[in-house]
C-alpha cells in the first residue's frame, strides 16, 4: 500500500522553463510534508516543507502547493536550471508524533540546456 | 543543519555473510534512522535509533536481520546480517535537526552505503 505517489517517474524540461514535479498522498492524518532532492551517490538534499495549516511555501525558486482537498501536492521550480537534474523525493509525515517519514518513489528531473 | 559521513560507501558481499555499516554525525543529536532503498523503489524506514534505547524496527524488519547499535549520540551502526541477493539495496542513515519547533523537523541524510550481495 503506497501512501506517498509520485505517479511520474521521469521528467525532461528545458532550461529557463518551469518544472513541476506532483505528488498524491492518501493519508489524511499526514499534515507535513517536504521535498528532497537526490544526486546519484548522494544522500537526498532537504530542499523544501509545508505543513498542513498552509497551502503554499517559497524558498527562492521553488515553490510548494498543497491542495488538502485532494491530497496532493506539487513542487514548481522555476526557471529551472541544468543543476536541478536529479530525483526529486516528496516524503509526508503523520500526526502521530512519530516523526516518521514516508517516501514516494521519486521523479527523475533532467534539464535540457 | 547537520554533516552525516557513512562507512563503507559501497561493497560486494557474499550471500550468507554479514555486514556493519557506521554512521557518523558531526554533532549530538537524539534521533537516528537507518533506511533501505532498493533499487526504484521509495526510501523506506529499517528502523528508528535513540541513543540509550533499543532500536524500534518498522513492519517487516526484524532485529536479527538488522541490529543496530546507539553508542552515543553521534555515532551509530547497522547490521545486514546473513545477506541474500534481496539485501541488494542502499542503505542510508538520517538524523532530524530540530529547528526549535516542536513538530516540524527536517532529516538528514547520509551519503548512502551501496550493498550488492551476490
Amino acid at each position: 500500500d503506497q501512501q506517498v505517489k509520485q505517479n511520474s517517474p521521469s521528467l525532461s524540461v528545458q532550461e529557463g522553463r518551469i518544472s513541476i514535479l506532483n505528488c498524491d498522498y492518501t493519508n489524511s492524518m499526514f499534515d507535513y510534508f517536504l521535498w528532497y532532492k537526490k544526486y546519484p551517490a548522494e544522500g537526498p538534499t532537504f530542499l523544501i516543507s509545508i505543513s498542513s495549516i498552509k497551502d503554499k511555501n517559497e524558498d527562492g525558486r521553488f515553490t510548494v502547493f498543497l491542495n488538502k482537498s485532494a491530497k496532493h501536492l506539487s513542487l514548481h521550480i522555476v526557471p529551472s536550471q541544468p543543476g536541478d537534474s536529479a530525483v526529486y523525493f516528496c516524503a509526508a509525515s503523520p500526526t502521530s508524533g512519530t516523526y516518521k517519514y514516508i517516501f514516494g518513489t521519486g521523479t527523475r528531473l533532467k534539464v535540457l540546456a | 543543519s547537520a554533516v552525516i559521513s557513512q562507512k563503507p560507501s559501497r561493497d560486494i558481499c557474499q550471500r550468507g555473510t554479514s555486514l556493519t555499516i557506521q554512521c557518523q554525525v558531526d554533532s549530538q543529536v537524539t534521533m537516528m534512522f537507518w533506511y533501505r532503498q532498493q533499487p526504484g523503489q521509495s526510501l523506506t524506514l529499517i528502523a528508528t535509533a535513540n541513543q540509550g534505547s533499543e532500536a524500534t524496527y518498522e513492519s517487516g524488519f526484524v532485529i536479527d536481520k538488522f541490529p543496530i547499535s546507539r553508542p552515543n549520540l553521534t555515532f551509530s551502526t547497522l547490521t545486514v546480517s546473513n545477506m541474500s541477493p534481496e539485501d541488494s539495496s542502499i542503505y542510508l542513515c538520517s538524523v532530524e535537526v530540530s529547528r526549535g519547533q516542536t513538530r516540524y523537523n527536517e532529516q538528514f541524510f547520509g551519503p548512502g552505503t551501496r550493498l550488492t550481495v551476490l
